[in-house]
């Protein structure tokens, strides 16, 4: 079957516009994971949901960060008045309940 | 929070040598520990993983040990080849946290041919 899918695969911005990153996962999974991972790091982690529900979002890094999953499947993380040091890849996780977490190809975000 | 630190942050190893790669977490709580391969511009993809139940669990050239006493867990990868070149991240989860992996900074395996 299709694992989890994102667009844009790449995405530049001028700094202060909004951006909009989708995330498909994998049908059936509960659980959807957003990380950040900079140049050279791991990933960081973002924001939970399951289902439809946004159980932690410590992650986030600023009020400027918003995800949503509105009928538990695709979800959208949007990140308004974007900085420079937004500029990383934006990987999207799905996973059954406590299961292995399966990840997308992710987002590569640039903010001139 | 939870914190898990990785070493070495490079490793250079000889084709059919061994490769070991050891991370500690700090969240006691912590009760799932992944193993994710990735290649440049690609997507992590898991490698092999454990539950604090079990203290070894061996997949073929892959084995991973973990120490719930001390809060360590290693990677050993047995005649490495040149395609196991690639960055290694150990990643650390719990019930009581989401679920949400906590990830070590990576090790940048080169294995010579």
């Amino acid at each position: 079957g299709a694992g989890v899918s994102q667009s844009p695969r790449y995405k530049v911005a001028k700094r202060g516009q909004d951006v909009a990153l989708r995330c498909d996962p994998i049908s059936g999974h509960v659980s959807l994971f957003w990380y950040q991972q900079a140049l050279g790091q791991g990933p960081e982690f973002l924001t939970y949901f399951q289902n439809e529900a946004q159980l932690d979002k410590s992650g986030l890094p600023s009020d400027r960060f918003f995800a949503e999953r509105p009928e538990g499947s695709v979800s959208t993380l949007k990140i308004q008045r974007t900085q420079q040091e937004d500029s990383a890849v934006y990987l999207c996780a799905s996973s059954l309940a406590g299961g292995e977490q399966f990840f997308g190809p992710g987002t590569r975000l640039t903010v001139l | 929070g939870e914190n898990v630190e990785q070493h070495p942050s490079t490793l250079s190893v000889q084709e059919g040598d061994s490769a070991v790669i050891k991370c500690t977490y700090s969240d006691s709580a912590s009760n799932y520990f992944p193993w994710y391969k990735q290649e440049l511009g690609k997507r992590p993809q898991l490698i092999i993983d454990i539950r604090s139940n079990v203290g070894e669990k061996k997949d073929q050239r892959i084995a991973v040990t973990l120490n719930k006493t001390a809060k360590h867990f290693s990677l050993h990868i047995t005649e490495t080849q040149p395609e196991d070149s690639a960055v290694y991240f150990c990643a650390a989860s719990s019930e009581d946290s989401s679920y949400k992996l906590i990830f070590g900074s990576g090790t940048r395996l080169l294995v010579r041919p």
